[in-house]
């Protein structure tokens, strides 16, 4: 069974830019988080959906960052325009239940 | 608000001898714990999980972590490190018991030398 899968694995853009960042769950999960670590940092979470709904936004930096999941499938993460601040690693995960979470590779965003 | 400490951002240690990587937690309502691993290039992998009942649980590859309420630690050791367990390691615990919402530590990195 396939994991949590995130790309790009890596991307690196210029101030002002807009990145997409996609994250594919694992199948027949429902839950999705999104989580980034800036460098040096602890990881934190970001947001959290139940299928295509938004059930917890308060860890979202701004309003430049735009999460959304079709269908309650795949995920993606939008940042528009990417700040340096932004960069760092963004990782995605999902859970059946909410104990277990599973966590892919994450994108590794440098914002130059 | 709950939180959690690591203590030590990098721990080195020899082959074959015991590793403990410590974790200390606040949290208002009884925590679910875990730890979690991180290898070079590969995504975050669960070790063990702390929610109720036993509190020392085994995880995988050999690792246990004792939940201690009164120390409001929990620590993950293994008896003897091998140089595969090179990696970076995370104590989290869970907002309000079970939400799937997770607070994080800073994360101990483990050099395992031969």
């Amino acid at each position: 069974e396939a994991g949590v899968t995130q790309f790009p694995s890596h991307s690196v853009i210029e101030k002002g830019q807009t990145v997409t960042l996609r994250c594919d769950p694992i199948s027949g999960h429902d839950n999705l988080y999104w989580y980034r670590r800036v460098m040096g940092k602890e990881i934190k979470f970001l947001l959290h959906f139940v299928k295509e709904s938004k059930q917890d936004e308060s860890g979202m930096p701004n309003n430049r960052f735009l999460a959304e999941r079709t269908g309650g499938t795949y995920s993606t993460l939008k940042v528009q325009p990417a700040e340096l601040e932004d960069s760092g690693v963004y990782f995605c995960a999902s859970s059946q239940g909410r104990t277990v979470l599973f966590f892919g590779s994450g994108t590794q965003l440098s914002v130059l | 608000a709950q939180s959690v400490t690591q203590l030590g951002s990098h721990v080195s240690v020899s082959e074959g001898a015991l590793v403990l990587l410590r974790c200390n937690y606040s949290s208002s309502v009884p925590p679910y714990l875990f730890w979690y691993v991180q290898y070079p290039n590969q995504g975050l992998q669960l070790l063990l999980k702390y929610t109720t009942g036993a509190t020392l649980v085994k995880g995988i590859n050999g690792f246990e972590a004792e939940f201690k309420k009164s120390e409001t630690s929990f620590h993950l050791t293994k008896p003897s490190a091998h140089m595969s367990d090179a990696a970076e390691y995370f104590c989290a615990v869970s907002e309000l018991s079970n939400t799937g919402k997770l607070i994080f530590g800073q994360g101990t990195t483990l050099q395992v030398k031969p």
